[in-house]
């Protein structure tokens, strides 16, 4: 099982600041990984898959890079509506999609 | 517009059993491989179940093999989990979602299964 690590786990940001999140796979995914966004008592979103690219209908500000072991999700400004729960997800290791922990980001 | 509609979740006592469907509309059902994702009372992600697009392949996390079974009618376009023996660590809020090449692009909101005496 790929083992993934998302840090930090909480990050305590103010609005219009730069979050960067980080995840590791505990072995090479290439660039088959995803983030989501999650809110209280909603389902997950799918912001990026294939490591950078953006799905549809999602803000520019979230980019995400990275291949291998090592992947980031940048907020380039953070806007109110963005402080949720963000997990990582590889999907090199069919069919077990592994999810990391999860980064919290929360108001400062 | 794609949509996935969990229900079936409930209050079920330790041993029990519980079957959860997942309604899909919006896109040929047929044509996709679908997934059960569960998520404790606060807690990450974890991935429970897929089966593949025409029910060929089946494959379960090692912590509900041999008690949870999925299942697909894509004639009604819906999945389905059967889920018995129930423990109290199966209590989680359960979504159904739909396998892209690249991820799990829809998700349902989810039903919350509650397994309690």
């Amino acid at each position: 099982e790929i083992v993934l690590t998302q840090s930090p786990a909480t990050l305590s940001m103010s609005p219009g600041e730069r979050a960067t999140l980080s995840c590791r796979a505990s072995q090479g995914v290439s660039s088959n990984l995803a983030w989501y966004q999650q809110k209280p008592g909603q389902a997950p979103r799918r912001l990026i898959y294939g490591a950078s690219t953006r799905a549809t209908g999602i803000s520019p500000r979230f980019s995400g890079s990275g291949s291998g072991t090592e992947f980031t999700l940048t907020i380039s400004s953070l806007q109110s509506e963005d402080f949720a729960v963000y997990y990582c997800q590889q999907y090199n290791n069919w069919p077990l999609w592994t999810f990391g922990q999860g980064t919290k980001v929360e108001i400062k | 517009e794609v949509q996935l509609a969990e229900s079936g979740g409930g209050l079920v006592q330790p041993g029990g059993s519980l079957r959860l469907s997942c309604a899909a509309s919006g896109f040929t059902f047929s044509r996709y491989g679908m997934n059960w994702v569960r998520q404790a009372p606060g807690k990450g992600l974890e991935w429970v179940s897929y089966m593949g697009s025409s029910s060929s392949a089946t494959h379960y996390a090692d912590s509900v093999k041999g008690r949870f079974t999925i299942s697909r009618d894509n004639a009604k376009s819906s999945l389905y989990l059967q889920m018995n023996s129930l423990r109290t660590d199966d209590t989680a809020v359960y979504y159904c979602a739909r396998a892209a090449v690249d991820g799990y692009d829809y998700w349902g909101r989810g039903t919350l299964v509650t397994v309690s005496s």
